[in-house]
């Protein structure tokens, strides 16, 4: 069975960094993208960006480009979205999710990451 | 980036309407248009990818179509457990954005 499982609930402080983790299991982790994908409270969905943990390409979306940086551990089949210093703003859920193998998907979702910065 | 823009924003229905939703891109998508349903507290759940294959497990209720640069999600009859919000979503080129989502209302 494909799971995707997300770190717990963080509260941080303005200025504070932080890193979330989403881990793979139940299919190949370096044969799949997994992309980001933020939700600020009452709000849509923003794809913020997309890591292939077979060569650790990234493509990250301009509005998040140098915000957030995305990582993953092919060891432990583990993908990551850190901060080096958090805005109030940086408060939402996030979500990771894998992208069908022909990528005309998102068809697995994590439970996603509460982040509330106060 | 690719914009999509959703209309409605929001619709409000009844158990055992027909609901169309539209997803307009800004510029072509070629088949990678993909519609999903959230409920609230929950993470997004893939309905309809390639603009019409419904993912396993969908009720044959919902339908999707179109091409170039209008798109939409049907529900042909609706089902109390379909009150929810809907995106779509470009997966032709980064970044792979999202519409704002409609949400439909019990009337």
């Amino acid at each position: 069975e494909v799971q995707l499982v997300q770190s717990g609930a963080e509260v941080k402080k303005p200025g504070e960094s932080l890193k979330i983790s989403c881990k793979g299991s139940g299919y190949s982790f370096t044969s799949y993208w997994i992309a980001w994908v933020r939700q600020m409270p009452g709000k849509g969905l923003e794809w913020m960006g997309i890591i292939y943990p077979g060569d650790s390409d990234i493509r990250y979306s301009p509005s998040f480009q140098g915000q957030v940086t995305i990582s993953a551990d092919r060891s432990i089949s583990t993908a990551y979205l850190q901060w080096t210093s958090l805005k109030a703003s940086d408060t939402a859920m996030y979500y990771c999710a894998r992208p069908s193998i022909n990528e005309e998907g998102f068809d697995f979702w994590g439970q996603g990451t509460l982040v509330t910065v106060s | 980036d690719i914009q999509l823009t959703q209309s409605p924003s929001f619709l409000s229905a009844s158990v055992g309407d027909r609901v169309t939703i539209t997803c307009r891109p800004s510029q072509g998508v070629s088949s990678y248009l993909a519609w999903y349903q959230q409920k609230p507290g929950k993470a997004p759940k893939l309905l309809i990818y390639a603009v019409s294959t419904l993912q396993t497990g969908v009720p044959s209720r919902f339908s999707g179509s179109g091409a170039g640069t209008k798109f939409t999600l049907t529900i042909s009859s609706l089902q109390p457990e379909d009150f929810a919000t809907y995106y779509c979503q470009q997966l032709n080129s980064y970044p792979h954005t999202f519409g704002q989502g409609t949400k439909l209302e019990i009337k």
